[in-house]
C-alpha cells in the first residue's frame, strides 16, 4: 500500500484479557518497527524485524509482550493478560533496508486503553 | 548506547516569533540525526534529516537544523513560526554503522499563540 497501515486505530480492553494490534508495511520495505508512546514519554522502541533474520526483542517490557511478522510483511504485536500501564499509543514503522537514513514511514498508530 | 535529550518539554511562542528547539544526543561513533513532527491527532512524519555533508540542514517549511558535533547537537529552528506549525516535534538519532533503531527524545510541544 501507499503506507503503513494499522488496525485498529482505537482498542479498549478490560484488564487482564489479550489484544492483538496489527501492522502492514509499505510494500517492499523489509524492515519494520514497533514503538509505544506514552504520555510524557516519548516513543519506546519495542521491536525491530529485518527480513530474515532473528527480530531484536531488547525494547519488549515484560514477556507479556510478543510480535511475529509473517512472510516478511504484516506484523502482529500480541500483548497477553494486559495492565492498566500497557494504555498507550503503539506505533508502527517500516523502512527499506539499509535505507535509514531516508527515516521511517509511521503508521497512525493504535490507541490501546485498558480500563 | 545511543540517546537524546531534548531539554523543553513545552515551548510556547507568539505567532511571527522565532523558536529553537533544544536537541543533544549522546554517541561514541558517529550518527544520523532525525526531527519528526506530530500534528494533533495525525501520525509522525519526517521533518529533516542530518546524514552526511553539510551541517545546515533545512525542511519544505522554513525549519532549519544544525548538527553540531562538538556540542552533540541537532537544534531546530524556525525565524518565525505559523499556526500550524502547533505540534509535537520528536528528535532522534541512530548510530551510523548498520544500527537500523532509532533513539527517540520525549518529545517538545509547540505552541504557537496568535
Amino acid at each position: 500500500g501507499a503506507g503503513v497501515s494499522q488496525s485498529p486505530s482505537n482498542k479498549v480492553t478490560e484488564k487482564g484479557k489479550d489484544v492483538e494490534l496489527r501492522c502492514d508495511p509499505i510494500s517492499g520495505h523489509t524492515a519494520l518497527y514497533w514503538y509505544r508512546q506514552s504520555l510524557g514519554q516519548g516513543l519506546e522502541f519495542l521491536i525491530y524485524f529485518q527480513g530474515n533474520s532473528a527480530p531484536d526483542k531488547s525494547g519488549l517490557p515484560s514477556d507479556r509482550f510478543s510480535a511475529e511478522r509473517t512472510g516478511g510483511s504484516v506484523s502482529t504485536l500480541t500483548i497477553q493478560r494486559t495492565q492498566q500501564e500497557d494504555s498507550a499509543v503503539y506505533l508502527c514503522a517500516s523502512s527499506l533496508s539499509g535505507q535509514l537514513r531516508y527515516g521511517y514511514t509511521f503508521g497512525s498508530g493504535t490507541r490501546l486503553t485498558v480500563v | 548506547a545511543q540517546s537524546v535529550t531534548q531539554l523543553d518539554s513545552q515551548v510556547p511562542v507568539f505567532e511571527e516569533a522565532p523558536v529553537e528547539l533544544r536537541c543533544n544526543y549522546s554517541s561514541s561513533v558517529s550518527v544520523y540525526l532525525f526531527w519528526y513532527v506530530q500534528y494533533p491527532n495525525q501520525g509522525l512524519q519526517l521533518l529533516l534529516k542530518y546524514l552526511s555533508g553539510s551541517t545546515l540542514v533545512e525542511s519544505i517549511n522554513g525549519f532549519e537544523a544544525e548538527f553540531n558535533k562538538s556540542q552533540t547537537s541537532f537544534h531546530l529552528r524556525k525565524p518565525s513560526v505559523h499556526i500550524s506549525d502547533t505540534a509535537e516535534y520528536f528528535c532522534a538519532v541512530s548510530e551510523d554503522f548498520g544500527n537500523e533503531k532509532l533513539t527517540f527524545g520525549t518529545g517538545t510541544r509547540l505552541t504557537i499563540i496568535p
